[in-house]
Order: structure tokens, then sequence, then C-alpha cells
């Protein structure tokens, strides 16, 4: 069954260093996201992604965030300068072309743990 | 915007027993779908259930059903038979269908079951 594949599944880096999460959508998916979820929190929407360019972000995603789909299978995001806030699971997803049973399916996440 | 509540932060079931989940929704759409996520221990996010508004049947998945309730915007989850394997997080998610497959999903805060053996 096609799945969607993140690494790494955990990441430790310094306060103020850059970070980049991979994730490989499902192959035929055309829409990807990134959502956060900071430990016993909600998931919260990062940014969504469509046709090599961000089609909505929230208000987390401020300039320290980008994304990029540098070639036909991966989608990355990449946080500029951690700061200890930045400290959650990250979660990326992806979902078909098709207008009904668009649900998202979901990478098994990256925790960032920001020291 | 929408917004996506889930007021019981914990439930807890027997073995065997029947539990229901409770959610509710605010939105001035008319079309969406709604969603159940399980995140068990290993914290992947998994789908177990959606429901479209525009169908008024409830959706069933095997031990899992919902009660969809749109004039109450209402979209509870109940689990039949529970197992011990069933004991995890579980969300709630609205996702609008006005942006076709774009749009993102607005979840809540999740509620943490717990069965007992």
């Amino acid at each position: 069954e096609p799945e969607v594949t993140q690494t790494p599944s955990h990441q430790v880096t310094q306060m103020g260093q850059e970070v980049i999460l991979r994730c490989v959508p499902i192959s035929n998916h055309l829409y990807f996201y990134w959502y956060r979820q900071i430990l016993g929190q909600k998931v919260e929407f990062l940014v969504s992604f469509y046709n090599n360019e961000i089609s909505e972000k929230s208000e987390i995603f401020d300039d320290q965030f980008s994304v990029e789909r540098p070639d036909g299978s991966n989608f990355t995001l990449k946080i500029r300068s951690t700061k200890l806030e930045d400290s959650a699971m990250y979660f990326c997803a992806s979902s078909s072309i098709r207008r009904y049973n668009t649900e998202a399916f979901f990478g098994q996440g990256t925790r960032l743990t920001v020291v | 915007a929408q917004t996506v509540t889930q007021s019981q932060p914990e439930m807890s079931v027997q073995e065997a027993e029947t539990v229901t989940l409770s959610c509710t929704y605010d939105t001035s759409e008319s079309d969406y779908y709604l969603f159940w996520y399980k995140q068990p221990p290993s914290r992947q996010m998994i789908l177990v259930i959606r429901q479209e508004a525009y169908k008024q049947q409830n959706a069933t998945e095997n031990r899992f059903s919902v009660n969809f309730q749109k004039a109450a915007k209402s979209f509870s989850l109940k689990i039949s038979d529970s197992q011990l394997g069933d004991a995890a997080m579980y969300f709630c998610a609205y996702r609008s269908a006005a942006s076709g497959a774009n749009s993102k999903l607005t979840f809540g805060k999740g509620i943490t079951l717990s069965v007992r053996p």
C-alpha cells in the first residue's frame, strides 16, 4: 500500500541552526501539506503546496519557514534558524487531485527537538 | 473560520464495551468533510473514518461508526467491541470542500482513549 514517508524520524538540533525535514508523498498525489503538533497539543496546519507553489499558509509559517519540491518526489520543510518553541512533531501529508475522497494521508512524523 | 471542539480530554472504556467520542464543529459552509484520526503512541496519524456532509447516511467502518448531525454540527465516533489496540489519541477534523482537494484540515484538541482489560 502506498504511503507517505518522512525522514529523519527524530532530529535534535541546536537553537539557531537550520534544519530540513524531508518527505516523500504518495506518487500520484499532487497536494502536499505540513502540519505541526507540539507535545500534548492539537495538530496545527502550517502550509499547503500545489503546482510548485504555496497555496495557503498559517500564521505559524513565518519567514523562518520555507517549503520546496526540489525534484519529482521529495517535499521539504526548512526552518532557517530554529527556536526552542519549534520543538514539535512535524507531519507531512499528501492528497490526490480527485474532488471527493480526498482525505490526506499522513507520514509517520519527524520529532524535532531544539536544544 | 472553522473551529472543531472536542470537549472531553479523556475517556476510558472496558474492553469489549462500546464508547462514544464527541465532537462539535462550527462552520458557515454547507459542503465539507469530517474525519476521525487515530494517533497511537507511535504518533502516526491514521485515518479511522470519513463523512461527507452531503451524505445523510452515517459512515461505518467495521467497529467504527459515526453519528453525524448536520443541523446540530455534531460528529461523534462510536467504537463498538473496544479492543486494547484502540487505546490512542483520537482527533476530529474538518475540511472544507470549497477549495477542492487543496483545503487544509482543522483539528480538534483530541481525546485520549484508554481501554481497560
